[in-house]
This record gives structure tokens, C-alpha cells and sequence, in this order.
């Protein structure tokens, strides 16, 4: 079946602009996370969904960054104002229930985001 | 909290020969263990986990890994490296009786010299 896909695939952006990254989870999978990968952080995360809870934000790494998920699918993060620190990867990935942590993640294939 | 260090940012092997990726972990709990692999420009894939029952676990693409809880490692390693194998490998570990997030060593890089 189709795995986790993330648009766009890459992005290049202003200083100072807002930028929207989609990722459209495994259907089914209840639990969502954004993870950012970066080169001089390695691989960080950012956010987690689990189905109609309150997310974990604990992640977000300042009040630029938010995320939403609609319908307990599809979710968007958005940065506002970019900086050129936020130049990374943005991997997304579901699982089936995020049960206690022990399921596999499924990850999709990034948006590259690149701020001039 | 949890951490992960992978020793060896490169790792470079002959075609053939083993592979040994290290991997140890810092946790109050015995957390549960993950290797993934990522190829150049995609998405992460995992190569085996470990949960609960036996520590020695077996993955895709012929690689295995063993939790040493006395150790706190998890080494990832395949008898007979090939080309296919070049691509990046992480170590990542969640709490068990946490958050579902997963907390990733910095990688690394597996080459294969022909």
C-alpha cells in the first residue's frame, strides 16, 4: 500500500517568510510525528499526534513552529518568519497506534527546506 | 532522559568483510531499541527492533543487532557486507512507559570499498 508522503519534496524560501509542509500519514495509523534533520543537530523531534489527544509539543524548538492535524490525518507544520537555522530535512512518520513506543515509525521521504 | 551515542561517524568496509555499527544508550529503563538505515535522499527504514523476549534480533537485509543490558548496547552488524549496504544507520531508543517519540544517535555512515 502507499507509505507516508510529504509535500513539497523540497522548498526554497526568503528570510522572514512562512512556509506550510504537508505530510499525509499511512491510512490508518492513528500516531503522526514530524522529526527535523539537520547538520548540525542530527535528527530531532518536533511534534507527535495521537489520534484525538492533545499533541506533544515538547519538540518545537520556538513559538515560530507549529503544527495541525485535520481530521486525524493529514497534518501541515508550519514555520513562520523563517530563519536560516531552520535550513533542514523535515521527516514525517505514522504508526499504527503509538502504542507505549514499541511500534515501528514509518517515515516518508522529507521536505528539504532551504532558507536564503 | 534518554541518549544515544553511535561511535564512529564513518565507518568503512571491504566488500565481504563484517560490519559492526556500535550503538550504546543512557536510560533509567531499558528503553526499547531501533536501528534504521536511510539511502541517499529518502526517508528512514527500519532494520530491526528490539522490545521484549529475546535479544538477539534479527532484521532485513541480513543484519542483526543484540541489547546487552549489562553493556547498555545495541551493536548492529551483518556477517558479509555488500555494495547495497553503503547508505546511513541510526540508533534510536523510546521509553517504554513514555512518550512515543524516538531519541536518534547523530548516524552513521557505512561505505563498502569493492
Amino acid at each position: 500500500g502507499a507509505g507516508v508522503s510529504q509535500s513539497p519534496s523540497n522548498k526554497v524560501t526568503e528570510k522572514g517568510k512562512d512556509v506550510e509542509l504537508r505530510c499525509d500519514p499511512i491510512s490508518g495509523h492513528t500516531a503522526l510525528y514530524w522529526y527535523r534533520q539537520s547538520l548540525g543537530q542530527g535528527l530531532e523531534f518536533l511534534i507527535y499526534f495521537q489520534g484525538n489527544s492533545a499533541p506533544d509539543k515538547s519538540g518545537l524548538p520556538s513559538d515560530r513552529f507549529s503544527a495541525e492535524r485535520t481530521g486525524g490525518s493529514v497534518s501541515t507544520l508550519t514555520i513562520q518568519r523563517t530563519q536560516q537555522e531552520d535550513s533542514a530535512v523535515y521527516l514525517c512518520a505514522s504508526s499504527p497506534r503509538g502504542a507505549r513506543g514499541e511500534e515501528t515509525q514509518y517515515f516518508g521521504p522529507g521536505t528539504r527546506l532551504l532558507v536564503l | 532522559a534518554q541518549s544515544v551515542t553511535q561511535l564512529g561517524s564513518h565507518v568503512s568496509v571491504s566488500e565481504g568483510a563484517l560490519v559492526l555499527l556500535r550503538c550504546n544508550y543512557s536510560s533509567s529503563v531499558p528503553p526499547y531499541l531501533f536501528w534504521y538505515v536511510q539511502y541517499p535522499n529518502q526517508g528512514l527504514q527500519l532494520l530491526l527492533k528490539y522490545t521484549t523476549g529475546a535479544t538477539l534480533v534479527k532484521g532485513i537485509n541480513g543484519f542483526e543487532a543484540e541489547f546487552k543490558k549489562s553493556e547498555t548496547s545495541f551493536h548492529l552488524t551483518k556477517p558479509s557486507a555488500h555494495m547495497s549496504d553503503a547508505a546511513e544507520y541510526f540508533c534510536a531508543v523510546s521509553d517504554p512507559f513514555g512518550n512515543e517519540k524516538l531519541t536518534f544517535g547523530t548516524g552513521t555512515r557505512l561505505t563498502i570499498i569493492p
